[in-house]
């Protein structure tokens, strides 16, 4: 069974700075998915990056950014010049490559303080 | 484009009762889920449906069931609710799962709040 892990239930950091959030995950398959969400206090789901497993280059979203660690199994989000637009839930999620069901951690709550 | 419609937005039911959540998207995408999100667990997957007529099992599918009579619209059912069912429910589509390398964005609706009480 795929199992995604947040060990950071929240987060801070001073606006303009930059922050990282943990996660980890558990899976079998060498073909895969992985996915940082942004949940605002609106509650809408926003996908901020995705990355292939089978891609060794991390993945670039303007400021965001992801240190994919494949043999450590390990997937951090980056927020560089954090802005107080950031301040949100953030999701990662896993999904296998021939499915499209998706496995999320429980979360982390990021603040940004001005 | 509306994407993905959810209605009610919130609902307050009684134990006991049924209730449907409705979810429409208008993207014609094949795919379409449920989850339910939940303080400190994240959003769990009910049930999905890869394509009309076909549904399947999710991570948490007991006491809800879904119907996938056409392509736009996916209801969820809960026939005699309980308070463990207070929650939030998302409803998400994406095209249709395919081998291979293929990424499908899963685009999410609003949510729909629920208070079993």
């Amino acid at each position: 069974a795929q199992t995604v892990t947040q060990s950071q239930p929240e987060m801070s950091v001073q606006e303009a700075e930059t922050v990282t959030l943990s996660c980890t995950y558990d899976t079998s398959e060498s073909d895969y998915y992985l996915f940082w969400y942004k949940q605002p206090p609106s509650r809408q789901m926003i996908l901020v990056i995705r990355q292939e497993a089978y891609k060794q280059q991390n993945a670039t979203e303007n400021r965001f950014s992801v240190n994919f660690q494949k043999a450590a199994k390990s997937f951090s989000l980056k927020i560089s010049d954090s802005q107080l637009g950031d301040a949100a839930m953030y999701f990662c999620a896993y999904r296998r490559s021939a499915s499209n069901n998706l496995f999320f951690g429980t979360g982390t709550r990021l603040t940004v303080i001005p | 484009t509306a994407g993905i419609t959810q209605a009610p937005t919130s609902q307050i039911l009684a134990a006991g009762r049924s209730m449907t959540l409705r979810c429409t998207q208008d993207m014609r995408h094949n795919a379409m889920y449920w989850y339910r999100q939940d303080l400190g667990l994240g959003l769990r997957l009910i049930h999905y449906s890869n394509t009309a007529g076909t549904t399947g099992k999710g991570e948490v599918p007991d006491g809800y069931s879904v119907s996938r009579a056409n392509t736009d619209d996916f209801p969820l059912t809960l026939a005699s609710a309980v308070p463990s069912q207070t929650s939030v429910y998302f409803c998400a589509s994406s095209d249709r799962p395919t081998s291979g390398r293929v990424y499908n964005e899963q685009f999410f609706g609003p949510g729909t709040r629920l208070t079993v009480l």
